[in-house]
Order: C-alpha cells, then sequence, then structure tokens
C-alpha cells in the first residue's frame, strides 16, 4: 500500500528552528508538495520538490532525498503566526496526491 | 483567498435530509477535486474531474453524488448520510490532474455534521 507518515504534533518556540519531517512509501513519484493549513482555512502550497536536494523560500526550506523516501520542511526564525498544520503530499505514477494527516505545530512565546 | 470558493462554510443536516455543497474557482484551471478531511486523518480524494469528466470515484459511497456543469463549478450532492460522514470537506482545483506536477489551490471547506 502507499504511506506517508509526519509526525502528529510538534511543539516549538518564537524564534527558534524547526524541521518536521515525512516519510513515504509510494507507487511511483512525480513529486512531493508541502502544504500550511491554519485551523479553520484553506490549505495552502508552501513548496515542492521533484529532485533531490534543499529548496529554499525565505524562512521556510524543504529538503527531498528520493533514494530514502524522506523529505523535511525547515522552518527558521518561527513566528507566533507559524502556528498550524503541515500537510506533505506525494505525487505517485498515476499522478494522484497521497496525503499525510499532517502535523500540527504549537509556537510557544 | 485562493481563488477557490466554496459555500456554505457550515452545515448541519440531518440523516434524511438533501443538500448540495458548492464550488467555485476563478483560475481558469481545468482539474477539480472534492476531499474528505477528518481529524487527524489524511486527506481523501473523493472524485476528480478534468475538462468536467470525472476521471477518478475513489469507492465513494452513492450517498455523496457530484456533479460538475463546466470547468468552473463543481457541486456535491449529499443525500441520507451517516453521522460518520461528518468531516470538513475540501474542493480544490488545479491547471489539470495528469501529466503536470504543479500544486491544487483549496477552498477554506464546508464543515459538515450530520446529527
Amino acid at each position: 500500500g502507499q504511506n506517508i507518515d509526519q509526525p502528529t504534533e510538534m511543539t516549538a518556540t518564537e524564534g527558534a528552528i524547526v524541521q518536521i519531517n515525512c516519510t513515504y512509501q509510494t507507487s511511483g513519484f512525480n513529486g512531493l508538495f508541502w502544504y500550511q493549513q491554519h485551523a479553520g482555512e484553506a490549505p495552502t502550497f508552501l513548496s515542492y520538490n521533484v529532485l533531490d536536494g534543499l529548496e529554499e523560500k525565505g524562512r521556510f526550506s524543504s529538503f527531498l532525498s528520493r533514494s530514502k523516501g524522506y523529505s523535511y520542511l525547515l522552518l527558521k526564525e518561527l513566528q507566533m503566526k507559524d502556528s498550524a498544520s503541515y500537510l506533505c503530499a506525494v505525487m505517485d505514477s498515476n499522478y494522484q496526491l497521497i496525503w499525510g494527516a499532517g502535523t500540527k505545530l504549537i509556537i510557544k512565546p | 483567498e485562493t481563488g477557490v470558493t466554496q459555500t456554505p462554510r457550515h452545515l448541519v443536516m440531518g440523516m434524511t435530509n438533501k443538500k448540495s455543497l458548492k464550488c467555485e474557482q476563478h483560475l481558469g484551471h481545468n482539474a477539480m477535486y472534492w476531499y474528505k478531511q477528518s481529524a487527524k486523518k489524511p486527506l481523501e480524494l473523493m472524485f476528480v474531474y478534468n475538462f468536467k469528466e470525472q476521471t477518478e470515484n475513489n469507492s465513494v459511497p452513492s450517498r455523496f453524488s457530484p456533479e460538475c456543469p463546466n470547468s468552473s463549478h463543481l457541486f456535491l450532492h449529499l443525500h441520507t448520510l451517516q453521522p460518520e460522514d461528518s468531516a470538513l470537506y475540501l474542493c480544490a482545483s488545479s491547471p489539470s490532474d495528469r501529466g503536470e506536477s504543479t500544486e491544487a489551490f483549496f477552498g477554506q471547506g464546508t464543515r459538515l455534521t450530520v446529527v
């Protein structure tokens, strides 16, 4: 079967750095997405990785290792507004998105 | 504002009621999706439409009936639902459902409670 694993919940301190991991087993691979979802709001796109390595976008970076079936989302200089759920999703060989259950990130002052 | 609008935002319905969820996108996309999001569970893909044609139906019970009259509008008709159908229903759109690894744009969802 296909599955995506990510931690259920993480806690971090304002101004710090946090890394959210995602491991996957899918039928084929056409890229990995990270989305942010604030409570009661729509998921919004953060990043897309299809090649190995690190993609940096401001305070957020996303890393991919296809051989290990592994990705992480790195958030720097955390702000209170970063409190949200972070969803990892992999596009399989049929171009279907396989979703993780999401990681709820709690930021404390 | 993602360019995808869902109505209503909240819906409470009895098990014998019939209701419809509406989704509209102003992005010129060709693919539209219905997802179910339950607490602490992965997003479940329900239906996919590409150029108004249904391309995926992930074994969804017949009490959920989709309708896509054009590339900008998508409906989910609900009837004789069960309490376990209570969830957040998300609509999304993307340029295409095949061949392009591009992001999907989500609406804010309809919070459905079946009583």
